[in-house]
């Protein structure tokens, strides 16, 4: 079965801090699709990446960066240099492209607080 | 221009009415997905449509009706109310071809249903 657990309900940390948000995933899937969404307090649900599982590049966006890594079966999430617009309950998704095709599991959020 | 809309953004009505949430996507996609998610911010998938066909229907009451006029449109319809069904419910869309579930979900901005 699929699942996505994301261990740190709640995280804290001061502007300027970098701060890494963990996600592991289960699958039985070979081919599968992460992502990370981020909902800050307005409510909507912002798209910020998708990773296929044949593609274990890191990838970095300005200050947002993933780690990808299937022995692990983790895909973190890492904010450099942290702001306090980046303050948002962020979610970590799994599709699998065949098992469960068309259900996409979402693990249950880490609220990140970033403090002037 | 929105992308993925959904009418009303907020929705409070008694315990026993009937109610409907609207959602349209302009982006030309195939899939579209509601999502509820609680106060908890769990955020689960409800049902699928691919082309107007519904490919999930993740074990919701069958009080809550979707329908698919068009693939542009995915409307939700709930017969008698339950103080349970307070969330926010997210529309979303995706290029998905074939329902997998695979590409990228674009959300809309959410209906905040009440029940009282």
């Amino acid at each position: 079965a699929q699942k996505v657990t994301q261990a740190q309900t709640e995280i804290s940390v001061v502007e300027k801090e970098d701060v890494t948000l963990d996600c592991v995933y289960e699958t039985r899937d070979t081919t599968y699709y992460l992502f990370w969404y981020k909902q800050p307090p307005s409510g909507e649900l912002v798209f910020l990446i998708r990773r296929n599982s044949f593609d274990e590049q890191n990838e970095i966006s300005g200050r947002y960066s993933w780690n990808f890594q299937k022995s692990t079966s983790s895909f973190n999430f890492t904010i450099t240099a942290s702001q306090v617009v980046d303050s948002a309950v962020y979610f970590c998704a799994l599709s699998e492209a065949y098992t469960n095709a068309g259900k996409s599991t979402f693990g249950d959020g880490t609220t990140l607080t970033v403090k002037p | 221009d929105t992308a993925v809309s959904q009418t009303p953004k907020y929705l409070v009505t008694q315990m026993g009415n009937d109610k409907s949430i609207k959602c349209e996507q302009n982006l030309g996609h195939d899939t579209m997905y509601w999502y509820k998610q609680d106060s908890k911010k769990f955020l689960k998938i409800m049902f699928s449509y691919n082309n107007k066909e519904l490919i999930i229907n993740e074990t919701v009451p069958n009080r809550f009706s979707p329908k698919s006029p068009d693939k542009a449109h995915l409307n939700l319809h709930i017969n008698s109310l339950e103080l349970g069904d307070s969330a926010v419910y997210f529309c979303a869309s995706s290029q998905d071809q074939g329902g997998l579930g695979t590409d990228t979900q674009y959300f809309g901005p959410g209906t905040r249903l009440t029940v009282l």
